[in-house]
């Protein structure tokens, strides 16, 4: 099993319509939690951290199930602009130097 | 003005040959990371480094080598290219191992 899995997508959406992603990741030691968004050819930014109680920013949303070991991302009310690809990413311990970063989801919204 | 700088932004290169990417950074952050991404693969990290003292190996540093010469100055060298290290590389910094990424505009590669 990999350390982080995501959604393969690619999810074909248009304007205006809500769409979810899952990640799933293997460590249940896991410390911290992220949503980076990349660009075509361009470096991955950080979209939003995840917290344990669940986090909004605007149209997005995150959620994380330590339980059940996953990770959601929310998009509401989806923009042109939105259509990237979607890494979720993982650090796995406290002591080393231990991010894994999913494969990525490709989003893109269609007009 | 970024604050995470790479060069070369592309480079092409022969097979057997050494050459090294360069990374600086403005944000007085401590540590200092290098990954390469391949199609369909997520980012996966090649070194690391806490200060300028302390290097570590990452997943797949086989074939390659850092040099961390300054805080804000992190080095990757491939001492002998090979095809299979054509791949997009990307250097990134962080305050604190919980703390987020920030990354450079990356380094396109191919070796021929």
């Amino acid at each position: 099993r990999k350390e982080v899995e995501q959604d393969p997508g690619p999810f074909n959406v248009p304007e205006g319509a809500t769409v979810a992603f899952n990640c799933t990741y293997s460590n249940s030691a896991s410390q911290s939690f992220f949503w980076y968004r990349q660009d075509c050819r361009k470096e991955p930014k950080l979209l939003m951290s995840v917290y344990s109680s669940g986090n909004e920013d605007g149209r997005f949303t995150a959620q994380l199930n330590r339980a059940s070991q996953y990770i959601s991302l929310l998009i509401r009310d989806s923009k042109l602009s939105d259509s990237a690809t979607y890494l979720c990413v993982v650090n796995m311990d406290n002591y080393g130097q231990n991010f894994v970063f999913g494969p990525g989801t490709r989003l893109s919204v269609l007009p | 003005d970024a604050d995470v700088t790479q060069t070369p932004r592309n480079r092409i290169t022969k097979t057997g040959k050494r050459i090294m990417l360069e990374c600086s950074q403005t944000k007085g952050h401590d540590r200092m990371y290098w990954y390469r991404q391949d199609p369909g693969l997520g980012l996966r990290l090649i070194y690391y480094s806490f200060d300028v003292k302390d290097i570590n190996k990452g997943e797949i540093s086989d074939g390659y080598s850092v040099s961390r010469q300054a805080q804000a100055k992190f080095s990757l060298s491939l001492e002998s290219a090979i095809p299979n290290q054509t791949a997009l590389y990307f250097c990134a910094t962080s305050e604190s191992t919980l703390e987020t990424q920030y990354f450079g505009p990356g380094t396109r590669l191919l070796v021929l």
